[in-house]
């Protein structure tokens, strides 16, 4: 089974400033997709940025870009000038690419992420 | 376009009362998923459906819930009886489900405590 672990359980980052939250993960397939999703207060789910294990080129969302590394199995975001919106969980997942798209996302246990201003 | 649609947002109920949660996909997409969030154990996967057919339900805690999927915009989470340690926020989410790069979106969660 594969698995997600984020290290970081809390990360504070200043106002403007550029911050890294890290993911590895386990797994021995070869196919599959990566997701950053952000969870501020309200509790919604919302999916940041996501990356394609077949692709080497790193994916990027505005201020938001991942380091993929398929190698080392590591998969962190990046979120540059930080603004107070940002402060939220981070929840790292995988998808495995097989069955055609129907499965589910497995997820780390979060990171909270704190802007101070 | 509405997102999924779940209720209730907040439920408090007693221990040993039946607990129903419900779940609204997006109109056109034929997978739907269960997870269930808290504090200890993060959010966890409970059940999935293709096409409105259970594909795994190992993440199910017990015989005391259940889910239904009845038709492609209508799904239930049952929990009967319900105990203190089931309160967690439960969410719904769909997704096309043609490629595993397609996102999967969420409802909003439905916030059960159990007393």
């Amino acid at each position: 089974a594969q698995t997600v672990t984020q290290s970081q359980p809390e990360m504070s980052v200043q106002e403007a400033e550029t911050v890294t939250l890290s993911c590895t993960y386990d797994t021995s397939e070869s196919d599959y997709y990566l997701f950053w999703y952000k969870q501020p207060p309200s509790r919604q789910m919302i999916l940041v940025i996501r990356q394609e294990a077949y692709k080497q080129q790193n994916a990027t969302e505005n201020r938001f870009s991942v380091n993929f590394q398929k190698a080392a199995k590591s998969f962190s975001l990046k979120i540059s000038d930080s603004q107070l919106g940002d402060a939220a969980m981070y929840f790292c997942a995988y998808r495995t690419d097989k069955n055609s798209g129907n499965t589910p996302l497995v997820f780390g246990k979060g990171t909270r992420l704190s802007v101070i201003a | 376009d509405a997102g999924v649609i779940q209720s209730p947002r907040h439920e408090v109920t007693e221990m040993g009362q039946e607990v129903t949660l419900r779940c609204k996909p997006i109109s056109g997409h034929n997978s739907l998923f269960w997870y269930r969030q808290t504090m200890m154990r993060g959010l966890e996967l409970l059940i999935y459906f293709n096409n409105n057919v259970p594909i795994d339900d190992s993440g199910m805690p017990e015989d005391r819930f259940s889910a239904k999927m009845p038709n492609a915009s209508f799904s239930t989470l049952k929990i009967q009886p319900s105990e203190p340690r089931d309160s967690a926020v439960y969410f719904c989410a769909s997704s096309l489900g043609t490629h595993s790069g397609n996102t999967i979106y969420f409802g909003e969660g439905s916030w059960l405590t159990v007393v």
